[in-house]
């Protein structure tokens, strides 16, 4: 079983709609939550860290559920340039971060 | 600009043919850790570091050396490369104090393939 596991899609949504990802993880020793964004073939780059609290920046809202062990990510109002992976990450501290293998999400007009 | 550069972005080699790929960070990061990413199988990791002088082994180490001689570098070296090392390798820095932010930036990628 993977540490971080994730639905890979892809999501295929028209502009405008509202898209949520669920990813699971498998370490209860796992401290620190993040997505990260991928553009095909590019570098991942840090879309947002993810608080036990929730936390929410413009169109996009993360939150955790320690007691399932699951991390979702809602996306509203997409945008064509929201199309890219999203990379669910869990770790257990700064040094050692597992990444999960991505959700394609695919905005058309 | 802050950053993380790898060099080359691209090769084409063939088996057993010793090779390293450099990876430099200009932002003081301490730590810094080489991924593997596989269609199906995610980002994982290869090696990390978390000072100077200090690597340790990720998850799928086997075939692969580093080394931390300098801060800002941290060059991937495979000295038998074999063709299941054909990937798309990427370094990452990032702070390791608890106070700094704990994002880790990743450099452009290298698309290693070996015949």
């Amino acid at each position: 079983r993977k540490e971080v596991e994730q639905d890979p899609g892809p999501f295929n949504v028209p502009e405008g709609a509202t898209v949520a990802f669920n990813c699971t993880y498998s370490n209860s020793a796992s401290q620190s939550f993040f997505w990260y964004r991928q553009d095909c073939r590019k570098e991942p780059k840090l879309l947002m860290s993810v608080y036990s609290s929730g936390n929410e920046d413009g169109r996009f809202t993360a939150q955790l559920n320690r007691a399932s062990q699951y991390i979702s990510l809602l996306i509203r109002d997409s945008k064509l340039s929201d199309s890219a992976t999203y990379l669910c990450v869990a770790g257990t501290g700064r040094r050692a971060l597992t990444f999960g293998s991505g959700t394609r999400l695919q905005v058309q007009p | 600009e802050a950053q993380v550069t790898q060099n080359p972005r691209y090769l084409i080699t063939v088996t057993g043919k010793k090779l390293t790929v450099t990876c430099s960070q200009n932002m003081n990061h301490e730590y810094m850790s080489w991924y593997r990413q596989d269609p199906g199988l995610g980002l994982r990791q290869i090696y990390y570091s978390m000072n100077v002088e200090v690597t340790d082994k990720g998850d799928v180490p086997e075939g692969y050396k580093v080394s931390r001689k300098e801060k800002r570098n941290f060059p991937l070296i495979l000295e038998s490369p074999s063709p299941n090392q054909t990937s798309l390798y990427f370094c990452a820095s990032s702070f390791l104090l608890p106070d700094r932010p704990n994002e880790q930036f990743f450099g452009p990628g290298t698309r290693l393939t070996v015949l």
